[in-house]
């Protein structure tokens, strides 16, 4: 198994311009979230998703849309980039619980710089 | 508010003395927590959670850490440190009946061990 890839590494894009980073996973997990980590400040969640075709926001959703076509694949799209979004994305993927509380499965992250 | 509290940036240690790694939490009700490694440019690795049961959980590489529900804490220990510790560790909360897996991170310890 692959576990979770994320293209690409890095990235560096001037203000205004849109971009998808890409997510995908093999594990056949249900769960996909993307976080941003700035310093200081750990891990923030954007969107995640619960299943092929249902997505939601997470807390820093602004700027950001997904979408999850299918259970493989979920990419993170870039509206118009912004400064404020210079960041290392982090792509995750769990099982579905009852419970809620399978660890999650990172990928190596997209490091994106906007200039 | 759902909160995680990494009180110490950084953690000096020398190879083959004990470590502590410190995390308080603040939530309402019992919590799911977790804690996750990050190596250099790599993604977060799953060390070991809590759901319930024993106090004291027994995760990878030899980590475990100790759930104190009185003084809301969660720290990560290991009796003996290895210079490949050497890392960014975070500390997870997953507060209960929030829906899928929304983990609130704290901003993370870096952990030093020195030959």
């Amino acid at each position: 198994n692959a576990g979770v890839t994320q293209t690409p590494k890095f990235q560096v894009l001037k203000t205004g311009q849109s971009m998808t980073l890409q997510c995908a996973q093999d594990m056949n997990h249900e769960y996909m979230s993307w976080y941003r980590q700035d310093p200081g400040m750990g891990l923030r969640l954007i969107h995640y998703s619960v299943g092929a075709g249902i997505t939601d926001q997470g807390e820093v959703p602004n700027g950001y849309n997904v979408s999850r076509s299918t259970t493989e694949d979920f990419p993170l799209r870039l509206l118009s980039a912004a400064p404020s979004q210079t960041s290392v994305y982090f792509c995750a993927s769990s099982l579905k619980g009852e419970g809620g509380y399978n660890e999650q499965f990172f990928g190596p992250g997209t490091r994106l710089t906007v200039l | 508010a759902q909160s995680v509290a990494q009180p110490e940036d950084q953690v000096n240690v020398a190879e083959g003395n004990p470590l502590t790694v410190k995390c308080t939490y603040s939530v309402s009700g019992n919590p799911y927590l977790f804690w996750y490694v990050q190596y250099p440019n790599r993604g977060l690795q799953f060390l070991l959670k809590y759901i319930t049961g024993d106090n004291l959980v027994k995760g990878s590489y030899g980590f475990e850490a100790e759930f104190n529900k009185s003084q809301t804490s969660f720290h990560l220990k290991k009796p003996s440190a290895l210079v490949s510790d050497s890392a960014l560790y975070f500390c997870a909360v997953r507060p209960p009946n929030t829906g899928f897996q929304k983990l609130v991170f704290g901003t993370g310890t870096r952990l030093l061990v020195s030959p």
